[in-house]
């Protein structure tokens, strides 16, 4: 079965600085895909990115990039210039690409704080 | 376009007593997805629907828990009788057929269910 890990339960930085948010996992599969969801405080879990492991480039989408590392099965989030708007928690994933099952495996979360 | 809904947004009963939780999908989405978050802890999967088959129930915890999809829309989780430690926050998500990686599940707001 397939697991995923966020080691940090609560990050915490300064307005504008960068932060990173660390995610590894464990499978025995070839093909699968990541992502990294938020989930604002009293509101709904949107997706921030996703990446497909048979694709070696860093996924990119607006502000967030990832560092994928297949090898090492680590996720990592980066988040330049931090807003105000990024406090929330995120949720690591992975989900099967193959024929197997299409449910979401999730890590336990890190709180993001951001200060001014 | 509505996003997935779900009823209630808050729930208190007491241990031994019965709680349905309701799932309103995205119109159009044959997918349609159970999870639950026990504080601070990760994420699981409970199960899985294809229109009003059960895809996937394999993160059922036990037969106090029953699911159903009528007609292939919203969705019902009823939990009966319940215990203290099914208390957590219990989200639904839905999404198009498919696999590939923007097959995206979008999420309720999720029902917080505490039990005394």
């Amino acid at each position: 079965a397939q697991t995923v890990t966020q080691s940090q339960p609560e990050m915490s930085v300064q307005e504008a600085e960068t932060v990173t948010l660390s995610c590894t996992y464990d499978t025995s599969e070839s093909d699968y895909y990541l992502f990294w969801y938020k989930q604002p405080p009293s509101r709904q879990m949107i997706l921030v990115i996703r990446q497909e492991a048979y694709k070696q480039q860093n996924a990119t989408e607006n502000r967030f990039s990832v560092n994928f590392q297949k090898a090492a099965k680590s996720f990592s989030l980066k988040i330049p210039d931090s807003q105000l708007g990024d406090a929330a928690m995120y949720f690591c994933a992975y989900r099967s690409a193959g024929g197997g099952a299409q449910k979401l495996v999730f890590g336990q979360g890190t709180r993001l704080t951001i200060n001014p | 376009e509505a996003g997935v809904t779900q009823f209630p947004s808050h729930s208190v009963i007491e241990k031994g007593q019965t709680v349905t939780l309701r799932c309103d999908p995205i119109s159009g989405h044959d997918n349609l997805y159970w999870y639950r978050r026990v504080m601070g802890k990760e994420i699981k999967f409970l199960l899985h629907f294809v229109k009003e088959s059960k895809q996937d129930e394999s993160g059922m915890p036990n037969n106090r828990f029953l699911a159903e999809r009528t007609g292939g829309t919203y969705s019902t989780l009823k939990v009966q009788p319940a215990e203290l430690e099914d208390s957590g926050v219990y989200f639904c998500a839905s999404s198009h057929l498919g696999r590939g990686l923007y097959n995206e599940q979008f999420f309720g707001p999720g029902t917080r269910l505490t039990v005394l």
